[in-house]
């Protein structure tokens, strides 16, 4: 079964600073997504980033990339020139690249302070 | 973009009573739809995975008969919570999977906080 891994339950940084949420996952597949969502206070699970593992290169959007280790089964998301509205829990997940049933699997969540 | 709404958004409930809630894929047709639960502090724990026209797929120790789940259709599919107690008081979200935009991101509803007095 897989698993998927965030030892940091909570983290905090400065506004316009840079942070980085680790996560770790186990699994014997190759081919599968890895996934960053953000869930705020109103509870909305909001996606933040995808990436392919067949794709060697680091998945980026805007201020947010990853650092995807396949062979270490890492997966770290880099928040730069943090901001307010960052201030979230955000999960990391895991799923199968193949079958239209597949399911996500998600880790314990990191909860983000972001401060002044 | 591809949105999912749920019904109720939170609901309060007496003790042995049923609460149905109901997610709909709004601007696309979703075979596939997933139920989760969230306790206060916790991650999202999958329950089922709901399927059109077919029966659900439930997560080990998730009681079928205590989460009802139909898909009549390509666009709704809805958990009934049958007599509930305190326990199953939680955050209850949804989500599809958009397959005519390659079914790579699932999109979530905005939940239902279901308390059970």
């Amino acid at each position: 079964a897989q698993t998927v891994t965030q030892s940091q339950p909570e983290m905090s940084v400065q506004e316009a600073e840079t942070v980085t949420l680790s996560c770790t996952y186990d699994t014997s597949e190759s081919d599968y997504y890895l996934f960053w969502y953000k869930q705020p206070p109103s509870r909305q699970m909001i996606l933040v980033i995808r990436q392919e593992a067949y794709k060697q290169q680091n998945a980026t959007e805007n201020r947010f990339s990853v650092n995807f280790q396949k062979a270490a089964k890492s997966f770290s998301l880099k928040i730069s020139d943090s901001q307010l509205g960052d201030a979230a829990m955000y999960f990391c997940a895991y799923r199968l690249h193949t079958g239209t049933a597949s399911k996500l699997t998600f880790g314990t969540g990191t909860r983000l302070q972001v401060t002044l | 973009g591809a949105v999912v709404s749920q019904h109720p958004s939170r609901v309060i409930c007496k003790s042995g009573t049923s609460v149905k809630i109901e997610c709909r894929s709004l601007d696309f047709q979703a075979t596939t739809m997933f139920w989760y639960r969230q306790f206060p502090k916790q991650s999202l724990m999958l329950m089922a995975t709901s399927n059109e026209g077919s029966k659900a797929t439930y997560e080990q120790g998730v009681e079928k008969d205590k989460f009802l789940i139909n898909h009549a259709s390509l666009t709704l599919s809805t958990l009934t919570v049958t007599s509930a107690h305190p326990e199953d008081s939680s955050f209850y979200i949804c989500s599809a999977r958009d397959l005519s935009r390659g079914g790579n991101e699932q999109f979530f509803g905005p939940g239902t906080r279901l308390t059970v007095l």
